[in-house]
């Protein structure tokens, strides 16, 4: 049984582009959370699709968008990327009657 | 949600048994208190969860005192494998909302 997934696994972009990160959840799961964490930091929350919708939302700006789809995976889009943008951005699933699954991550880099 | 402190950093031996203490002062009545664990390049592994006294499982132990306002993960010997980044986080669970808040963690540094 695969666990959460994550592509792709590195990303190089530059400044002021656009990137689309995915997320596929454990099985069984229907919540996907994504986060942000920077090096040498804990995990930031971005936000978290239920049914389709975002239902929660860190402070992030509207930069930062996402997507779940009808089998519950799911995308997260950064527009008009910052240098500060670099990280490693993990997804993260759950039922909603326990723990998260996190995947291993998208390391992106803006350069 | 409750903010949570721990130590930046700890070192330990192969074997020993290492605890590493948590303060959360202001720990609602329905926060869990649960653990994760972090490798470099990974994603954050759940480790164990609990509400008041104490929780076992097959990698550890945590202890809650009655107030509630801190806790202790307990890894009983320590392997090399075990050095990590370990979160200590507080969540309202079993609602389909749990967001989770993490701290910058305790660097654990297991040495032979």
């Amino acid at each position: 049984d695969a666990g959460v997934t994550q592509s792709p696994t590195h990303l190089i972009k530059t400044r002021g582009q656009q990137v689309t990160l995915r997320c596929s959840p454990k099985s069984g799961h229907d919540t996907v959370s994504w986060y942000q964490q920077a090096l040498g930091q804990g995990p930031q929350f971005i936000f978290q699709y239920y049914e389709e919708e975002e239902r929660q939302r860190g402070n992030f700006p509207d930069r930062f968008s996402g997507h779940q789809f009808p089998n519950y995976s799911s995308e997260l889009n950064v527009n008009a990327l910052l240098l500060g943008d670099s990280a490693l951005y993990l997804c993260a699933s759950s039922s909603g009657q326990g723990s998260e699954d996190f995947g291993a991550g998208t390391r992106l880099s803006v350069l | 949600l409750a903010k949570t402190t721990q130590p930046i950093s700890m070192d330990s031996y192969e074997g020993q048994e290492v605890n590493i203490t948590c303060s959360h002062n202001n720990i609602a009545t329905n926060d869990y208190i649960t653990w994760y664990q972090q490798f470099p390049s990974q994603g954050p592994r759940f480790i164990i969860q609990g509400y008041k006294t104490k929780v076992t499982n097959e990698v550890a132990s945590l202890f809650i005192p009655a107030d509630r306002k801190s806790s202790t993960l307990s890894l009983p010997r320590v392997s090399l494998s075990d050095t990590a980044v370990y979160y200590c986080l507080v969540a309202l669970l079993n609602t389909g909302f749990q967001k989770l808040v993490f701290g910058t963690g305790t660097r654990l540094l297991v040495s032979p």
